[in-house]
């Protein structure tokens, strides 16, 4: 199985930084790469996908980059509905999509 | 709309069955790929099972043999039957759909399942 490993598992930010997830799969999954959005209490929101592709209606200070084993998601200027955690997940060892263990992005 | 409701979550004895169920609209499960992904209370996410299209079924090893996917085409509706249900199945359940395949790019509330005696 591809492992996905995030880092930081935590961090802390204000508004208007700008941020950088880390996820690194255990073997080279191309660009099969997701990332999502998770508030509490809420279902996680597809953000980016295959890598570096912004799903429609997610705004643009969100990117993805990435290839390979080692991806990053990048928040150019953090606002207040930001603060959530984030989930990478692989996509190219299918039927299995194994997650990362999750990124929480809190306030600063 | 296109949604996802899922609903049938409860609270169960340990070695029991719950069916959970994911009525979707707006959309075909049948020509889709569907999934469902469990949340343990603070805990990450964790993919349980998907069913393609042409009605094969995969599950993680952490279920196999004790869950089933399956969808009522008529009713355009997805399925999670849960058997020898443990406590470490206590889990918010989401359904998603696959699109193209390769992404879940939507999901439903979920549904609390708890297992305890």
């Amino acid at each position: 199985d591809i492992q996905m490993t995030q880092s930081p598992s935590s961090l802390s930010a204000s508004v208007g930084d700008r941020v950088t997830i880390t996820c690194r799969a255990s073997q080279s999954i191309s660009s099969y790469l997701n990332w999502y959005q998770q508030k509490p209490g809420k279902a996680p929101k597809l953000l980016i996908y295959a890598a570096s592709s912004l799903q429609s209606g997610v705004p643009s200070r969100f990117s993805g980059s990435g290839s390979g084993t080692d991806f990053t998601l990048t928040i150019s200027s953090l606002q207040p509905e930001d603060f959530a955690t984030y989930y990478c997940q692989q996509s190219y060892s299918t039927p299995g999509y194994g997650f990362g263990q999750g990124t929480k992005l809190e306030i600063k | 709309e296109v949604q996802l409701v899922e609903s049938g979550g409860g609270l169960v004895q340990p070695g029991g069955s719950l069916r959970l169920s994911c009525a979707a609209s707006g959309f075909t499960v049948s020509s889709n790929y569907m999934s469902w992904v469990r949340q343990a209370p603070g805990k990450g996410l964790e993919w349980v099972s998907v069913i393609y299209s042409g009605g094969s079924t995969y599950y993680a090893d952490s279920v196999k043999g004790r869950f089933t996917i399956s969808r009522h085409n008529s009713k355009n509706t997805l399925y999670l039957q849960m058997n020898s249900l443990r406590a470490e199945d206590t889990a918010v359940y989401y359904c998603a759909r696959v699109y193209p395949r390769r992404y879940f790019d939507l999901w439903g509330r979920g549904t609390l399942v708890t297992v305890s005696s």
